[in-house]
């Protein structure tokens, strides 16, 4: 069961442009969502994270808007650059047992075209 | 500098061989995970282990085993490996706090022929 789905499985976007990805979520006792970037050869990286009682974070170029009670989620990238070319994976935190376990989606390849 | 480090970068072994996918990191930190991820890219977790002496099975199963002797090591054994084991495997570590989020390193990419 997938319990963090995400979209598009790919995304080609021009320079300039905004790049949005969106994922849903269906556990409620998710308690932190952070999207990470990775690039080839490297292993992913936290971008940009939020709480669920925030409706809207923003980070440079990168801004999540947050929808709790339609349990969805969305990265937007703003001016859209080819070094943003990368899969990008959204996740959900849940807290248990002294730690904390992130389920990623299925990542979403991007390509910034120039 | 502060890092995770994992060794090799790629494997390609025979089946029935028996493997060990190092993982070490510098920063003290008490939470570790191993990941598989696939060639469409998802990740799914095969392990975590949040202190010395302490491990679990994650989300996904997996024939793979894991020990945690000292903080900084967090290897992952395969004892016989076999084609369906072909998979990257992503390495990671954490303070503790969601907040701080994961460090991974570059993974492993192994190939079981």
């Amino acid at each position: 069961q997938q319990q963090v789905k995400q979209s598009p499985q790919s995304l080609i976007v021009q320079k300039g442009g905004i790049s949005i990805i969106n994922c849903a979520y269906e556990n409620t006792a998710f308690d932190y969502f952070p999207w990470y970037q990775q690039f080839p050869g490297k292993g992913p990286a936290l971008l940009i994270a939020i709480r669920p009682d925030v409706s809207e974070k923003k980070e440079g170029r990168f801004t999540i808007s947050f929808n709790k009670s339609a349990k969805q989620f969305s990265l937007h990238i703003m001016d859209s650059q080819p070094g943003d070319s990368a899969t990008y994976f959204c996740a959900a935190s849940l807290t248990s047992g002294g730690g904390n376990k992130l389920t990623f989606g299925t990542g979403t390849q991007l390509k910034v075209e120039l | 500098e502060a890092d995770i480090y994992q060794t090799p970068r790629y494997l390609v072994i025979g089946t029935g061989k028996k493997i060990t996918l190092e993982c070490s990191q510098t920063m003290g930190h008490d939470k570790m995970y191993w990941y598989q991820q696939d060639p469409g890219m998802e990740l799914h977790l095969i392990h975590y282990s949040y202190g010395v002496n302490s491990t679990e099975k994650g989300d996904l199963s997996s024939e793979s085993t894991v020990s945690r002797i000292r903080t900084e090591h967090f290897p992952l054994t395969l004892e016989s490996a076999r084609p369906s084991h072909t998979s990257q495997y992503l390495c990671a570590s954490s303070p503790g706090h969601k907040v701080y989020g994961y460090t991974f390193g570059s993974g492993t990419r192994l190939t079981v022929v």
